[in-house]
């Protein structure tokens, strides 16, 4: 069963960081493409940003709102996803999400985490 | 444009059929995928690829595109269908884009 489960959301300072991490089970994770999206409460999905997998070039993209702010990285030794924000602003304020893409033989499904929550308030 | 344009808001009564409309450039070029989420959930896909259902959904949802216009249709709602319906597709850089999303009512 494919399975991504967000952790390390919380409550951080404007101007803060916080380091999110989606640990994956159920699929080959080293061949994984992994995406962050958010959802701001009462809101609709945002995506964050992408990392490929290490056999595709490893490489990162992000969303005009995060990019020079938010930076994702992978282990795959772990089997786990991050996500590093800093210079938090409370527009960030969020449920942020870890997905994933799984080749289903005609097309593509997306698979979810249940979200982890960042608050950012002073 | 990147950009994926859905009606806030729909309702259907319970059995009926109902349509959910997504329009958007990138529709023209890639397949999008419907995801369901009920408060307090995370998003589920119900609909991707050209018309296909994830194992558990039912088959009451539908999907299909026209030109830059894809659908998700429900024939036969229940009440457990209410819920918000994001469709979501990639641009032409990759990029993940979603819909504003439609809280669809069953009354």
């Amino acid at each position: 069963e494919v399975q991504v489960v967000e952790s390390g959301g919380g409550l951080v300072k404007p101007g803060g960081s916080l380091r999110l991490s989606c640990e994956a089970s159920g699929f080959t994770f080293t061949k994984a493409w992994m995406n962050w999206v958010r959802q701001v409460p009462g809101k609709g999905l945002e995506w964050v940003g992408r990392i490929k997998s290490e056999t595709d070039g490893g490489t990162t993209d992000y969303a005009a709102p995060v990019k020079g702010r938010f930076t994702i990285s992978r282990d795959d030794s772990k089997n786990t996803l991050y996500l590093q924000m800093n210079s938090l602003k409370t527009d960030d304020t969020a449920v942020y999400y870890c997905t994933t893409g799984i080749w289903a033989g005609d097309g593509t499904v997306d698979y979810w985490g249940r979200g982890t929550l960042v608050t950012v308030s002073s | 444009s990147s950009e994926l344009t859905q009606d806030p808001a729909v309702s259907v009564a319970l059995g009926q059929t109902v349509r959910i409309t997504c329009q958007g450039d990138s529709l023209r070029s890639y397949y999008p995928s419907w995801n369901q989420q009920k408060p307090g959930q995370a998003p589920v896909v119900v609909i991707y690829g050209k018309s296909s259902r994830p194992s558990g959904i039912p088959d009451r949802f539908s999907g299909s595109r026209s030109g830059n216009t894809a659908s998700l249709t429900i024939t036969g709602a229940q009440a457990e269908d209410e819920a918000d319906y994001y469709c979501s597709s990639r641009d032409s850089s990759g990029h993940w884009v979603f819909g504003g999303g439609t809280k669809l009512t069953v009354l």
